[in-house]
């Protein structure tokens, strides 16, 4: 199994330009999400999918869109990026394990992009 | 104030070393988790608990969800334990997703 996957690994952007990060998982988990790490922040939620067929916002949702393709895929679309948006995105996965609501999340490898 | 506060935020110790990393949190939790991540790297998760003590090999994490508070304790620290390493919250109440709140992560460096 190859977990989370995250496509690219890394992007150069021109201000103003768009993108879509790419993630799946293998592991038929219900929840997926997609956070942004920057120093000294700590990794911020910006957006989720409790299940196939929603989405919500996170916590720094503002200038980012989803989707949730399948139960399998969650991409994240930059529709004009701009400098503040320069960080390292990682998508994440979860679900129920065994007998107990323990949401163990397993993180992909991370998307590093730089926006000019 | 952030919901999840770390302490230290930079650590440095001697290869040998007891480690402890602390995170206070200030809402009701349903889980902890404490993560690794490598310079570089991915995010690995270590442990998940709601209460007492689990031990992985030289990992050992503790709660008291009275005091809001866990511990994550390294014995006999090794070089290849410097990492950044970060607790994370799932909030009480009733969900079915497993939405965290972060703390800002604990820099650890440990020369041989």
């Amino acid at each position: 199994n190859a977990g989370v996957t995250q496509t690219p690994k890394f992007q150069v952007l021109k201000t103003g330009q768009s993108m879509t990060l790419q993630c799946a998982q293998d592991m038929n988990h219900n929840s997926m999400y997609w956070y942004r790490q920057d120093p000294g922040m700590g990794l911020r939620l910006i957006y989720y999918s409790a299940s196939e067929g929603t989405t919500d916002k996170g916590e720094v949702p503002n200038g980012y869109n989803v989707s949730r393709l399948n139960k399998r895929e969650f991409s994240l679309r930059l529709e004009s990026a701009a400098p503040s948006q320069t960080s390292v995105y990682f998508c994440a996965s979860s679900d129920l394990e065994g007998y107990t609501r323990s949401y163990e999340q397993f993180f992909g490898p991370g998307t590093r992009l730089t926006v000019l | 104030k952030n919901e999840v506060e770390q302490s230290p935020q930079n650590l440095t110790a001697q290869e040998g070393e007891f480690i402890t990393i602390n995170c206070s949190y200030s809402v009701g939790i349903s889980a902890l988790h404490w993560l690794q991540q490598h310079p570089g790297g991915g995010i690995v998760s270590l442990f998940m608990l709601s209460s007492g003590k689990k031990k992985h090999g030289r990992l050992i994490a503790t709660i008291n969800i009275q005091e809001k508070h866990s511990s994550l304790h390294i014995t006999a620290s090794h070089p290849r334990d410097s990492a950044v390493y970060i607790c994370a919250v799932k909030g009480a109440g009733g969900t079915s997703y497993g939405k965290l709140t972060f703390g800002q992560g604990t820099i650890l460096t440990v020369h041989p």
